[in-house]
């Protein structure tokens, strides 16, 4: 069984710039949410995907937005990057219709912005 | 909307001492709670789960928690920490809809476990 996967591990951007993380699904599970960590802070939901539509959002402005793919896996697209949107920003993915509706996540992405 | 709050940001524990780690939560419905776990330089795993039944849940690796609901609290324990528990935690709750959860943390309390 893989687990969940993403891409890059790092990535130093530059104020203004737009930025994509990537996201591969645990093996099996077809709904993908993402959440932002800054340093010293709890994961903050972003948003989630099911069926390649958003399914619910979190308190992030609209230059926050995703894609999810026919395979379930996922992208997270963030547009005129600010110095704050520097964190870590995690994937996890669930299998909608279980009981259990428990998330599994990805080591996520250090996004550092100057 | 909902939040929670852990009390403690920082927990330093020796060896074999009992662990208890606040949680409370705001949320006027339904919620389902967990604990996850974050090793360093790993994943954040899931220590433990309530979604209904007994109010006492018990998780991997020798942990617990007791939902109260009328305190609106999810506490961890451990009856007796090992250095290898030296990590962040951190509680959550979820709004379910018809895909799955959308979890809202806490800020986390990081334990360092002595030897």
């Amino acid at each position: 069984e893989t687990g969940v996967t993403q891409s890059p591990t790092h990535l130093i951007k530059t104020r203004g710039q737009q930025v994509t993380l990537r996201c591969s699904s645990q093996s099996g599970h077809n709904t993908v949410s993402w959440y932002q960590q800054a340093l010293g802070q709890g994961p903050q939901f972003i948003f989630q995907y099911y069926r390649e539509e958003e399914n619910g959002r979190g308190n992030f402005p609209p230059r926050f937005s995703g894609l999810q793919f026919p395979n379930y896996s996922s992208e997270l697209n963030v547009n005129a990057l600010e110095l704050d949107d520097s964190a870590l920003y995690l994937c996890a993915s669930s299998l909608a219709g279980s009981s259990l509706y428990e998330q599994y996540f990805g080591p996520g992405t250090r996004l550092t912005v100057t | 909307a909902q939040s929670v709050s852990q009390h403690n940001h920082h927990v330093i524990l020796s060896e074999a001492a009992s662990l208890e780690l606040g949680c409370n939560y705001s949320y006027g419905g339904t919620v389902n709670l967990f604990w996850y776990v974050q090793y360093p330089g790993q994943h954040l795993q899931l220590l433990l789960k309530y979604f209904s039944g007994d109010p006492l849940v018990k998780g991997i690796k020798g942990f617990e928690a007791e939902f109260i609901k009328s305190k609106f609290s999810f506490n961890l324990r451990k009856p007796s920490v090992q250095w290898s528990d030296t990590a962040e935690y951190f509680c959550a709750v979820s709004t379910l809809n018809n895909a799955g959860n959308m979890l809202t943390f806490g800020g986390g309390t990081r334990l360092m476990v002595k030897p």
